[in-house]
Protein backbone atom coordinates (compact mmCIF):
# COMPACT_ATOMS: atom_id res chain seq x y z
CA UNK A 1 0.00 0.00 0.00
CA UNK A 2 2.10 3.03 -1.21
CA UNK A 3 -0.73 5.91 -0.12
CA UNK A 4 -0.61 9.18 -2.25
CA UNK A 5 2.48 9.13 -4.61
CA UNK A 6 3.86 11.88 -6.68
CA UNK A 7 5.82 12.07 -9.86
CA UNK A 8 8.08 13.90 -10.81
CA UNK A 9 10.18 14.91 -7.29
CA UNK A 10 11.86 17.31 -8.66
CA UNK A 11 11.76 19.61 -12.01
CA UNK A 12 13.11 22.71 -13.36
CA UNK A 13 11.08 24.69 -16.27
CA UNK A 14 11.78 27.75 -18.10
CA UNK A 15 9.04 30.51 -18.53
CA UNK A 16 6.40 29.24 -20.76
CA UNK A 17 6.86 25.71 -21.12
CA UNK A 18 4.48 23.31 -19.34
CA UNK A 19 3.80 20.41 -17.45
CA UNK A 20 1.94 18.18 -15.86
CA UNK A 21 2.53 17.11 -12.37
CA UNK A 22 1.12 13.51 -11.57
CA UNK A 23 -0.75 12.48 -8.51
CA UNK A 24 -2.26 8.81 -7.70
CA UNK A 25 -3.60 7.32 -4.42
CA UNK A 26 -4.07 3.69 -4.00
CA UNK A 27 -6.23 3.99 -0.80
CA UNK A 28 -9.72 3.77 -2.81
CA UNK A 29 -9.97 7.71 -1.74
CA UNK A 30 -13.29 9.79 -3.40
CA UNK A 31 -11.57 13.11 -2.89
CA UNK A 32 -8.25 14.21 -4.44
CA UNK A 33 -6.44 17.65 -3.49
CA UNK A 34 -3.70 19.86 -5.02
CA UNK A 35 -1.94 22.31 -3.14
CA UNK A 36 0.94 24.34 -3.31
CA UNK A 37 3.38 25.59 -0.49
CA UNK A 38 5.59 28.58 -0.65
CA UNK A 39 8.50 29.58 1.54
CA UNK A 40 7.55 30.06 5.05
CA UNK A 41 3.66 29.55 4.46
CA UNK A 42 0.92 26.40 5.42
CA UNK A 43 -0.30 24.77 2.23
CA UNK A 44 -2.84 26.68 -0.17
CA UNK A 45 -5.68 24.82 -2.02
CA UNK A 46 -5.15 24.77 -5.78
CA UNK A 47 -8.18 22.01 -7.00
CA UNK A 48 -9.86 19.52 -5.54
CA UNK A 49 -12.13 16.71 -7.06
CA UNK A 50 -15.01 15.44 -4.67
CA UNK A 51 -15.24 12.40 -6.26
CA UNK A 52 -14.28 11.06 -10.11
CA UNK A 53 -15.44 13.66 -13.07
CA UNK A 54 -15.87 16.31 -10.97
CA UNK A 55 -13.32 19.21 -10.10
CA UNK A 56 -13.85 22.64 -8.50
CA UNK A 57 -11.41 25.71 -7.94
CA UNK A 58 -9.58 26.13 -4.69
CA UNK A 59 -8.05 29.30 -3.34
CA UNK A 60 -5.28 29.73 -5.84
CA UNK A 61 -6.50 28.34 -9.43
CA UNK A 62 -5.24 30.77 -11.67
CA UNK A 63 -2.84 29.28 -14.36
CA UNK A 64 -3.68 25.31 -13.14
CA UNK A 65 -5.59 22.99 -14.52
CA UNK A 66 -6.99 19.75 -13.45
CA UNK A 67 -8.34 16.27 -14.62
CA UNK A 68 -9.45 13.66 -12.41
CA UNK A 69 -8.56 10.82 -14.97
CA UNK A 70 -10.33 7.99 -12.66
CA UNK A 71 -10.29 7.28 -8.79
CA UNK A 72 -6.97 6.18 -8.40
CA UNK A 73 -5.42 9.83 -10.04
CA UNK A 74 -5.37 13.50 -10.45
CA UNK A 75 -3.37 15.47 -12.54
CA UNK A 76 -2.34 19.05 -12.30
CA UNK A 77 -1.42 21.01 -15.35
CA UNK A 78 0.64 24.36 -15.91
CA UNK A 79 0.09 25.60 -19.61
CA UNK A 80 2.48 28.40 -19.62
CA UNK A 81 4.46 28.21 -16.34
CA UNK A 82 5.58 31.47 -14.70
CA UNK A 83 8.28 32.11 -12.02
CA UNK A 84 5.32 32.90 -9.84
CA UNK A 85 4.17 29.04 -9.73
CA UNK A 86 8.04 27.86 -8.36
CA UNK A 87 6.90 26.22 -5.50
CA UNK A 88 6.54 23.12 -3.72
CA UNK A 89 3.00 20.74 -4.96
CA UNK A 90 1.59 18.45 -2.80
CA UNK A 91 -1.39 16.36 -3.61
CA UNK A 92 -4.13 14.99 -1.36
CA UNK A 93 -6.69 11.92 -0.74
CA UNK A 94 -9.47 11.90 1.34
CA UNK A 95 -12.27 9.25 2.35
CA UNK A 96 -15.03 11.52 3.61
CA UNK A 97 -16.85 9.43 5.79
CA UNK A 98 -13.28 9.32 7.53
CA UNK A 99 -12.51 12.57 7.20
CA UNK A 100 -8.55 12.34 8.22
CA UNK A 101 -6.21 13.32 4.76
CA UNK A 102 -3.36 11.99 3.60
CA UNK A 103 -0.17 13.58 1.67
CA UNK A 104 1.92 12.33 -1.04
CA UNK A 105 5.75 13.43 -1.13
CA UNK A 106 5.80 16.65 -3.20
CA UNK A 107 7.00 17.82 -6.26
CA UNK A 108 9.40 21.17 -5.96
CA UNK A 109 8.66 22.82 -9.29
CA UNK A 110 11.34 26.09 -9.95
CA UNK A 111 10.10 28.23 -13.09
CA UNK A 112 13.33 30.37 -14.13
CA UNK B 1 -14.60 31.05 5.25
CA UNK B 2 -12.82 29.77 8.08
CA UNK B 3 -9.78 31.14 9.12
CA UNK B 4 -6.80 29.34 11.01
CA UNK B 5 -4.01 30.57 13.46
CA UNK B 6 -1.36 29.16 14.79
CA UNK B 7 1.13 30.11 17.98
CA UNK B 8 3.92 30.89 18.72
CA UNK B 9 5.60 31.42 15.42
CA UNK B 10 8.73 30.09 16.76
CA UNK B 11 9.77 27.83 19.42
CA UNK B 12 13.38 27.37 20.90
CA UNK B 13 13.76 23.86 23.03
CA UNK B 14 16.52 22.29 24.71
CA UNK B 15 16.34 18.51 24.19
CA UNK B 16 14.03 17.28 27.26
CA UNK B 17 11.57 19.88 27.45
CA UNK B 18 7.83 20.13 27.01
CA UNK B 19 5.75 22.51 24.92
CA UNK B 20 2.87 23.42 23.79
CA UNK B 21 1.54 24.45 20.32
CA UNK B 22 -1.65 26.14 20.04
CA UNK B 23 -4.36 26.28 17.12
CA UNK B 24 -7.73 28.85 16.92
CA UNK B 25 -9.99 28.56 14.08
CA UNK B 26 -12.66 31.15 13.57
CA UNK B 27 -15.61 28.87 12.92
CA UNK B 28 -16.73 25.70 13.89
CA UNK B 29 -15.06 22.76 11.71
CA UNK B 30 -15.78 19.49 11.13
CA UNK B 31 -12.08 17.92 10.39
CA UNK B 32 -8.86 19.26 12.58
CA UNK B 33 -5.48 17.80 11.69
CA UNK B 34 -1.92 18.10 13.20
CA UNK B 35 1.19 17.86 10.72
CA UNK B 36 4.18 17.46 11.06
CA UNK B 37 6.61 19.04 8.30
CA UNK B 38 9.61 17.45 9.03
CA UNK B 39 13.24 19.31 7.17
CA UNK B 40 13.02 16.89 4.57
CA UNK B 41 9.24 18.51 3.61
CA UNK B 42 7.22 15.31 4.14
CA UNK B 43 4.24 16.18 5.39
CA UNK B 44 3.31 13.97 8.10
CA UNK B 45 0.46 12.90 9.86
CA UNK B 46 0.43 13.63 13.87
CA UNK B 47 -3.42 13.41 14.75
CA UNK B 48 -7.46 13.46 13.29
CA UNK B 49 -8.77 15.17 15.65
CA UNK B 50 -12.12 17.09 14.89
CA UNK B 51 -13.01 17.15 18.98
CA UNK B 52 -11.67 15.17 21.79
CA UNK B 53 -8.15 14.18 23.37
CA UNK B 54 -5.56 11.46 21.54
CA UNK B 55 -2.37 10.53 22.58
CA UNK B 56 0.28 9.01 20.56
CA UNK B 57 3.58 8.20 22.43
CA UNK B 58 5.26 11.88 23.68
CA UNK B 59 2.60 13.74 21.67
CA UNK B 60 -1.10 14.39 22.62
CA UNK B 61 -3.49 16.56 21.14
CA UNK B 62 -6.83 17.94 22.39
CA UNK B 63 -9.90 20.02 20.39
CA UNK B 64 -12.15 21.93 22.39
CA UNK B 65 -14.62 22.35 19.19
CA UNK B 66 -16.92 24.84 21.33
CA UNK B 67 -14.27 27.37 22.41
CA UNK B 68 -12.47 27.03 18.89
CA UNK B 69 -9.12 25.63 19.51
CA UNK B 70 -6.65 22.84 19.11
CA UNK B 71 -3.41 22.02 21.48
CA UNK B 72 -1.02 20.07 20.69
CA UNK B 73 1.32 18.85 23.25
CA UNK B 74 5.33 17.46 23.17
CA UNK B 75 6.69 16.30 25.75
CA UNK B 76 10.26 15.07 26.34
CA UNK B 77 11.51 16.78 23.10
CA UNK B 78 13.94 15.50 21.20
CA UNK B 79 16.23 16.50 18.01
CA UNK B 80 13.87 14.77 15.75
CA UNK B 81 10.86 16.84 16.93
CA UNK B 82 12.56 19.88 14.86
CA UNK B 83 10.66 20.93 11.77
CA UNK B 84 7.07 22.72 11.36
CA UNK B 85 3.46 21.84 12.74
CA UNK B 86 0.99 22.47 10.91
CA UNK B 87 -3.13 22.60 11.41
CA UNK B 88 -5.42 22.26 9.11
CA UNK B 89 -9.32 22.26 9.47
CA UNK B 90 -12.38 22.25 7.19
CA UNK B 91 -16.09 23.22 7.90
CA UNK B 92 -18.70 21.96 5.10
CA UNK B 93 -18.27 18.61 3.19
CA UNK B 94 -16.21 18.99 0.67
CA UNK B 95 -12.36 18.14 2.49
CA UNK B 96 -10.88 21.10 1.72
CA UNK B 97 -8.53 22.04 4.42
CA UNK B 98 -7.17 25.40 5.71
CA UNK B 99 -3.88 25.38 6.95
CA UNK B 100 -2.06 27.87 9.65
CA UNK B 101 1.04 29.46 8.88
CA UNK B 102 2.53 26.57 11.36
CA UNK B 103 5.00 27.16 14.11
CA UNK B 104 8.67 26.23 13.65
CA UNK B 105 10.18 24.32 16.24
CA UNK B 106 13.97 23.97 16.93
CA UNK B 107 15.06 20.85 19.68
CA UNK B 108 18.72 21.94 20.38
CA UNK B 109 20.92 18.81 21.90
Amino acid sequence: NAGVTQTPKFQVLKTGQSMTLQCAQDMNHNSMYWYRQDPGMGLRLIYYSASEGTTDKGEVPNGYNVSRLNKREFSLRLESAAPSQTSVYFCASLRVAEGEQFFGPGTRLTVL
Amino acid sequence: GIQVEQSPPDLILQEGANSTLRCNFSDSVNNLQWFHQNPWGQLINLFYIPSGTKQNGRLSATTVATERYSLLYISSSQTTDSGVYFCAATSGNTGKLIFGQGTTLQVKP
